[in-house]
Order: structure tokens, then sequence, then C-alpha cells
């Protein structure tokens, strides 16, 4: 089984600069989440998809950043403008369904530096 | 205060040492205990699953759920060098996504 695929892997941009990620999930997975994750600190959900539906962006900073979910499979999450303390690794994980909260699977993660 | 706390460590132990790894809660409604292993510049892997309280044994890994203390415990028996890495505990209530621990980074010296 093909794990997430996420890129680039890796990203410096100047602040107030604009970037975008990009995620593919494990085929058939309905759920994808994007999740941030600071250095020294554990990931923080950004954004959750039901399929092409999102179920809680409660913590995603919406003035800057966006995400969608295109067809149900492929997800973008985008900042713009970036700020300094967007530096970090923005993780995308698929799992299979939303009552299932076990059998998530990671992605190695973008690592964004803004200087 | 945070829904998850979790010591950062730095945790450095001999090689075959017995690994103690815990995780406090202030949310009673988290059901779901799972604990997550990160190796640098990797993303986090499943490592075990609990629901609700109890142990779990996996091997030279065993998960512990103490949901009266709102407590959970990662052991890690005979440890290896390989273990090194970040760990991550996990909890849900079940409707939620995962709500992580900052991590506990764990050193095994030969």
């Amino acid at each position: 089984e093909a794990g997430v695929a996420q890129s680039p892997r890796y990203k410096i941009i100047e602040k107030r600069q604009s970037v975008a990620f990009w995620c593919n999930p494990i085929s058939g997975h309905a759920t994808l989440y994007w999740y941030q994750q600071i250095l020294g600190q554990g990931p923080k959900l950004l954004i959750q998809f039901q399929n092409n539906g999102v179920v809680d962006d409660s913590q995603l900073p919406k003035d800057r950043f966006s995400a969608e979910r295109l067809k149900g499979v492929d997800s973008t999450l985008k900042i713009q403008p970036a700020k300094l303390e967007d530096s970090a690794v923005y993780l995308c994980a698929s799992g299979e369904g939303r009552g299932r909260v076990i059998g998530y699977t990671f992605g190695s993660g973008t690592r964004l530096t803004v200087v | 205060q945070k829904e998850v706390e979790q010591d950062p460590g730095p945790l450095s132990v001999p090689e075959g040492a017995i690994v103690s790894l815990n995780c406090t809660y202030s949310n009673s409604a988290f059901q779901y205990f799972m604990w997550y292993r990160q190796y640098s510049r990797k993303g986090p892997e499943l490592l075990m699953y609990t629901y609700s309280s109890g142990n779990k044994e996996d091997g030279r890994f065993t998960a512990q759920v103490d949901k009266s203390s709102k407590y959970i415990s990662l052991f890690i028996r005979d440890s290896q060098p390989s273990d090194s890495a970040t760990y991550l505990c996990a909890m849900s209530t079940g409707r939620r996504a995962l709500t992580f621990g900052s991590g506990t980074r764990l050193q095994v010296q030969p």
C-alpha cells in the first residue's frame, strides 16, 4: 500500500510571500487531515476533511490559511501571506473514515521556513 | 492548561533499560489513546492503540491507561538504539481528530 505523499519536502520563503503544499492520501481513505508541527511541539490540527467536505477547521487561521480537497482525493494547503511564526512542518494524514480515529497514516511532511 | 501534557525530555537511557513515558490529560471524554513514534524528519507512525482503560502489550511495548487519574503510560522493555525517537501520545473522544502531546525525545545509548 502506497503511503501518504506530500510535496515539496522543504520550502524557504520570505515573510509576506505565499506558499502551497500538496497532499495525496492513501487510495480509498475518506478522511484527510492537515496538522502543523512547530519545532519541539506535537502536531496541531489545522483542518479535517471528510471526502471533499470540511469537518473541522476551528483551528485554521482563516485570515491567511486556506485548504481545499478537490474531488475528495488530493488536497492543497495554502498560506498567504506567510508570517515568521508559520515556520513549521506541515503534516498531512489520511484515515479510513470519520469514526475511525485509529489508522491515521502520516506523510513525511513539508518543512517550511519563513525568513 | 493544555488538554494533553507530556514531558519533553530529552530522556537518555543505556541500551537494555526499561523506559517509561507518560502523559496526563484534562478532557474526561477522551476514549481513544495512542502512542506514535516519530523519527527525525519523518511523519509520526502509530505504535500502540488502546480503547478506554487497561493495558495492552505488543512485543517490547506496553501501553497503560488509567482514566481515573487521567494518566497514560508507554513502557519499552530492553530498549534498543533503534528506539531513539520522539514519542507522542495522542487522544480522541472518537468524534474529533487526534489531540497530541508535545512529545518526549528518547535517546538510547549503545
